[in-house]
């Protein structure tokens, strides 16, 4: 199994809502990222779990929240987005930090903030 | 910082031409080099990947070269298909950096036209 699998694959929300994204890996990978990619842009990382451990937080907003539950499963809990909060969020996994490691992505989860 | 630029697009061809898409990086350590793809509504997915200089990857007819000297990774493909319409994106991970980090670069749009 070499899939990362995303649910939902669309999602609208109000400003108001709480939601969350859900990001499942079955290969073993010990690292799991959250992107955010834009219309036409590349994926900007906003996250990076090592080992169930939040290692890196690029500078995301509070209203983003991340959760790791176990070596398997990433989450990301939205409250009280904006309109421009709305893109595709990407989840992606990875062995590790070796030389040459890849990063597998899920399909995405496409964001609408009404 | 690390950087990744790659050559503006769109890029037309026809069916069966050959395809260059130039890349350069910049980098702090020695990095690990990659191309993705991403289809339209789809996450990205790696297409080939290098781990030192001179190192090519290959896969589905396209190529890489690892050039140190000249800090590229040009994609090449011989003769393509309508279906390697899609958006590429060069990167890079530098274990100096953690390894966690992808870089990538700002994308290029391919368009086959049959």
């Amino acid at each position: 199994d070499t899939e990362v699998t995303q649910t939902p694959k669309h999602l609208v929300m109000g400003m108001t809502n709480k939601k969350s994204l859900k990001c499942e890996q079955h290969m073993g990978h010990r690292a799991m990222y959250w992107y955010k990619q834009k219309a036409k842009k590349p994926p900007e990382l906003m996250f990076v779990y090592s080992y169930e451990k939040l290692s890196i937080n690029e500078s995301v907003p509070s209203r983003f929240s991340p959760e790791c539950p176990n070596s398997s499963l990433l989450n990301l809990h939205l409250h009280a987005l904006q309109p421009e909060d709305s893109a595709l969020y990407l989840c992606a996994s990875s062995q590790g930090q070796g030389v040459g490691t890849e990063a597998f992505f899920g399909q995405g989860t496409r964001l609408t903030v009404v | 910082g690390d950087s990744v630029t790659q050559m503006e697009g769109p890029v037309t061809l026809s069916e069966e031409a050959f395809l260059t898409i130039n890349c350069t990086y910049t980098a702090t350590g020695y990095p690990s080099l990659f191309w993705y793809v991403q289809y339209p509504g789809e996450g990205l997915q790696l297409l080939l990947k290098a781990t030192k200089a001179d190192d090519k990857g290959s896969n589905k007819g396209f190529e890489a070269t690892y050039r140190k000297e000249t800090t590229s990774f040009h994609l090449e493909k011989g003769s393509v298909q309508v279906s390697d319409s899609a958006v590429y994106f060069c990167a890079l991970s530098d274990p100096g950096d953690g390894g966690f980090k992808t870089i990538f670069g700002a994308g290029t749009r391919l368009f086959v036209k049959a």
